[in-house]
């Protein structure tokens, strides 16, 4: 069955970076794009980006362009999202999210079918 | 960039129907998702492409999308259906995904 652990939960200081690990289970890593959505307490989901862990190429949210990095390492099945110059409002769970295509051509779309059971990252001083 | 609107709360008794909105400009020219999440946990997803639902999920969750307002429909409310819904799209002219603010359901 298809599984998606991350790494447990860390306190940072501002200024600090995070590096949050996702490892995925049950399914050909490579065949599908992991995304990452993170929520504030108390707030709604946010769209980070993502990363197609076959080729590695990436697509970030505007908000964190310059902060946040996407990788992977296929040998292990694992990505990583790391997020830089940490602030008190990055405070928030992190979730990994593999994205299922469906359709093709201009009609290609995707939604989340799985997700990891999120990391919570804690900025204070 | 592409915004998606829902109420911040619904409030059903049991045994009755729930209906979420998500607007959007011309929101039906695309598909949206719909993810459950319950406290502390992770969301899981209950529509998607408008109105199919994941193996697993009951038939009383439907979805619709037309013009500039999708729905999520739950219908036979439960105690257990309590959660917030989000819906989801991908602005493909931006490759950029957009979740709506969120929906707190509560069963009276």
């Amino acid at each position: 069955q298809v599984q998606l652990v991350q790494s447990g939960a860390e306190v940072k200081k501002p200024g600090a970076s995070v590096k949050v690990s996702c490892k995925a289970s049950g399914y050909t890593f490579t065949g599908y794009y992991m995304h990452w959505v993170r929520q504030a307490p108390g707030q709604g989901l946010e769209w980070m980006g993502w990363i197609n862990p076959n080729s590695g190429g990436t697509n970030y949210a505007q908000k964190f362009q310059g902060r946040v990095t996407m990788t992977r390492d296929t040998s292990i099945s694992t990505a990583y999202m790391e997020l830089s110059r940490l602030r008190s409002d990055d405070t928030a769970v992190y979730y990994c999210a593999r994205a299922y295509y469906y359709g093709s051509g201009v009609h290609l779309e995707y939604y989340f079918d799985y997700w990891g059971q999120g990391t919570l990252v804690t900025v204070s001083s | 960039s592409y915004v998606l609107t829902q109420p911040p709360s619904v409030s059903v008794a049991p045994g009755q129907t729930a209906r979420i909105t998500c607007g959007g400009n011309n929101i039906g020219s695309k598909s949206v998702h719909w993810y459950q999440q319950k406290p502390g946990q992770a969301p899981v997803l209950v529509v998607y492409d408008d109105s199919d639902r994941p193996s697993g999920i009951p038939e009383r969750f439907s979805g619709s999308n037309s013009g500039n307002t999708a729905t999520l429909t739950i219908s036979r409310v439960e105690a257990g259906d309590e959660a917030d819904y989000y819906c989801q799209v991908w602005d493909s002219s931006s490759d950029q995904v957009v979740f709506g603010g969120g929906t707190k359901l509560t069963v009276l």
